[in-house]
C-alpha cells in the first residue's frame, strides 16, 4: 500500500539552530502535503498545507518565517523549523492524501523535536 | 470552519466488554467523511474505521463499529470485546468532501483497557 516516510523520527537540537523534517511519498505522487503539530497529550493541530509547484498555505497563528515549508517535488516534502526554541518542541506529523478522493489519507511515522 | 469535540479525555473498559467513544462535531456542509484514528503509544496514526456521510448505513469493521447520527452530528465509536491492543489515544476526525483533504481532529480520547 501507499506509504509516506518521515525522517529523522526523533530529533534533539540546540536552541537557535534549524531542524530539517522531510517527508516523501514512497509509491504515488503526493502533490500535496499536509503538516501537522502535536503536543504532549492533545490533538493534532494543521500547520500548513504544501502543494508541489507553489507556495504553502499556512494556518492562521502559525509563523511561516520560522516553520519553511517546500514540496521540491511530487514525492517530497519537506518542513524546516528555524532558529529553533524550546516552545518548538512537539511532534510532527506529515499526511498526504491517498491516490483517489475517497482515498484515506496516508500519514508519516511523526518527528519528535526537542529543543533543548 | 468545522470542530470535532470529543468529550471523554478519558475512558476505561473491562478486557472483553464494550466501550463506546464520543464524538460531535459542527458543520454546515451536507457531504463529507468522518474518521476514527488510533495512536498507540508508538504515536503513529493508525486508521480504524471511515463513514461516508451520504451512506445511511454504519460502517462495521471487525470489532469496531460507528453510530453515525446525521442529524445530530454525532459519530461514536464502539469497540466490542476489548483487547488490550485497543488501549490507546483514539481521535475523531472529520474531512469535508468540497474542499481539500485536510483532517479536522477532535481532542482524543485515551482509552484503557483493563486485563
Amino acid at each position: 500500500g501507499a506509504v509516506v516516510s518521515q525522517h529523522p523520527s526523533w530529533v534533539i537540537c540546540k536552541s537557535g539552530t534549524s531542524v530539517k523534517i522531510e517527508c516523501r511519498s514512497l509509491d504515488f505522487q503526493a502533490t500535496t502535503m499536509f503538516w501537522y503539530r502535536q503536543f504532549p497529550k492533545q490533538s493534532l493541530m494543521l500547520m500548513a498545507t504544501s502543494n508541489e509547484g507553489s507556495k504553502a498555505t499556512y494556518e492562521q497563528g502559525v509563523e511561516k518565517d520560522k516553520f519553511l515549508i517546500n514540496h521540491a517535488s511530487l514525492t517530497l516534502s519537506t518542513l524546516t523549523v528555524t532558529s529553533a526554541h524550546p516552545e518548538d518542541s512537539s511532534f510532527y506529523i506529515c499526511s498526504a492524501p491517498g491516490v483517489s478522493y475517497n482515498s484515506p489519507l496516508h500519514f508519516g511515522n511523526g518527528t519528535r523535536l526537542t529543543v533543548t | 470552519a468545522q470542530t470535532v469535540t470529543q468529550s471523554q479525555p478519558e475512558m476505561s473498559v473491562q478486557e472483553a466488554e464494550t466501550v463506546t467513544l464520543s464524538c460531535t462535531y459542527d458543520t454546515s456542509e451536507s457531504d463529507y467523511y468522518l474518521f476514527w484514528y488510533k495512536q498507540p503509544p508508538s504515536r503513529q496514526m493508525i486508521l480504524v474505521i471511515r463513514q461516508e456521510a451520504y451512506k445511511q448505513q454504519n460502517a462495521t469493521e471487525n470489532r469496531f463499529s460507528v453510530n453515525f447520527q446525521k442529524a445530530a452530528k454525532s459519530f461514536s465509536l464502539k469497540i466490542s470485546d476489548s483487547q488490550l491492543g485497543d488501549a490507546a489515544m483514539y481521535f475523531c476526525a472529520y474531512r469535508s468532501a468540497y474542499a481539500g483533504n485536510m483532517l479536522t481532529f477532535g481532542g482524543g480520547t485515551r482509552l484503557m483497557v483493563k486485563p
